[in-house]
């Protein structure tokens, strides 16, 4: 079946560090890979995402490509900030209606 | 556009209890979606609706967990009885044209069942 695997958190940066978060996956045909922000309190918000293999989404300095060859979709920023932290989600879905989500890796961001 | 919308945000019951969750996706949108968070299990899907009607309930954990759509603007997820088990944070979220662009996601209700 589908799913998703996110590095463990929490990850702790300084602030304008490069951040990379790894997210692979397993999907039964083409799936479109997305990741989410979630900030404390609140829903998970869509950051950015690509629908077929070598697509790059990008959104607020955030980057992600999809890697079919090695079923990738790592996020990356080259300078984070403190209002970045929170915990990011890598996700799929193969029909658009059925989202598989990793467990999440917080952020948190030092000044 | 106000988003999608959850009442309560928190709701403390006890066990036994019945317990309503209420939604009210974004206008427009076609497809409402039930999610419960736990630190445990992460995001699970409990249910989804595409024009109101339920297309898959396969994540709905047991029988005690009811959901339903009358109209295209309000959901409700019930829980009864209640138990501690169930203490979670349920989000609803809706979307349009298959999701493509993603979801949209409600701020969620914290239920705690003591």
């Amino acid at each position: 079946g589908d799913s998703v695997t996110q590095m463990e958190g929490p990850v702790t940066l300084s602030e304008e560090a490069f951040l990379t978060i790894n997210c692979t996956y397993t999907a039964t045909g083409y799936p479109s890979l997305f990741w989410y922000v979630q900030y404390p309190g609140e829903g998970l918000q869509l950051l950015l995402k690509a629908t077929k293999a070598d697509d790059k989404g990008s959104n607020k300095g955030f980057e992600a490509t999809y890697r079919k060859e090695t079923t990738s979709f790592h996020l990356e920023k080259g300078s984070v900030q403190v209002s970045d932290s929170a915990v990011y989600f890598c996700a799929l879905t193969e029909d658009f209606n059925k989202f598989y989500f990793g467990s999440g890796t917080k952020l948190n961001v030092k000044p | 556009d106000a988003g999608v919308i959850q009442s309560p945000r928190h709701e403390v019951t006890e066990m036994g209890q019945e317990v309503t969750l209420r939604c009210k996706p974004i206008s427009g949108h076609n497809s409402l979606f039930w999610y419960r968070q736990t630190m445990m299990r992460g995001l699970e899907l409990l249910i989804y609706f595409n024009n109101n009607v339920p297309i898959d309930d396969s994540g709905m954990p047991e029988d005690r967990f009811s959901a339903k759509m009358p109209n295209a603007s309000f959901s409700t997820l019930k829980i009864q009885p209640s138990e501690p088990r169930d203490s979670a944070v349920y989000f609803c979220a809706s979307s349009s044209g298959g999701a493509i662009y993603g979801y949209t996601f409600g701020s969620g209700t914290r239920l705690t069942v003591v």
